[in-house]
């Protein structure tokens, strides 16, 4: 079963405008962290944002904060005032489980920033 | 500087040669995990470490194996290389594996096997 699934394979965004990536979860463990990460066409992974399943709050990091809804197993990338240099492909994955043996990847959106 | 450091960058070998790449960190990680990436299919996970002497099989582990003899080194060897693996491999580590640790990666491994 497909654990996490990112519906939106690509995405365009006009510079200066807000983007949000979709990010769905399949999991039945308690404990579980939510992971975005960003992959420029260099092609290297760059960590962006961390969600913890007990975390109260929604993470922010600078332009990026998470939209994590629990029940809805949902954990969207909101990224604010998209910059050209935003343009990557984006992955949202999942490490579940007291001891986190597995980083689960979603197969990753695209986005697109538009001067 | 912090890093996971792979060797080489860029590798184009042919079927059946086999082949090792390189990974190392310095941040004295518990934690060492492989991983390939193929379009539409994100990343997948072929083999993990959670210390020294102990691997254990991720979702693609055929064709490819691994050791950990050392903390900081876990080397991805593919003993008869097919076409089929042609991919871009990453390795990363992490303090320990708990659910909330981050993973480092290093900067890929782009492999073409003819």
């Amino acid at each position: 079963a497909q654990k996490i699934t990112q519906t939106q394979p690509g995405m365009f965004v006009q510079e200066k405008e807000a983007v949000t990536l979709d990010c769905t979860y399949d999991t039945s463990d308690p404990s579980y962290g939510l992971f975005w990460y960003k992959q420029p066409s260099s092609g290297e992974m760059i960590f962006l944002i961390y969600q913890g399943s007990y975390d109260q709050q929604n993470a922010t990091e600078g332009r990026y904060s998470l939209n994590f809804q629990k029940a809805r197993k949902s954990a969207n990338l909101v990224i604010s005032a998209s910059q050209l240099g935003d343009s990557a492909m984006y992955f949202c994955a999942m490490r579940e489980g007291r001891y986190g043996n597995k980083l689960v990847f979603g197969a990753g959106t695209i986005l697109r920033v538009k001067s | 500087e912090a890093q996971v450091t792979q060797n080489p960058r860029y590798l184009i070998t042919v079927t059946g040669k086999k082949l090792t790449v390189t990974c190392s960190q310095n941040m004295n990680h518990e934690y060492m995990s492989w991983y390939r990436q193929d379009p539409g299919l994100g990343l997948r996970q072929i083999y993990y470490s959670m210390n020294v002497e102990v691997t254990d099989k991720g979702d693609v582990p055929e064709g490819y194996k691994v050791s950990r003899k050392e903390k900081r080194n876990f080397p991805l060897i593919l003993e008869s290389p097919s076409p089929n693996q042609t991919s871009l491999y990453f390795c990363a580590s992490s303090l320990e594996a708990g659910f909330n640790e981050k993973l480092f990666f290093g900067s890929g491994t782009q492999l073409s096997v003819l």
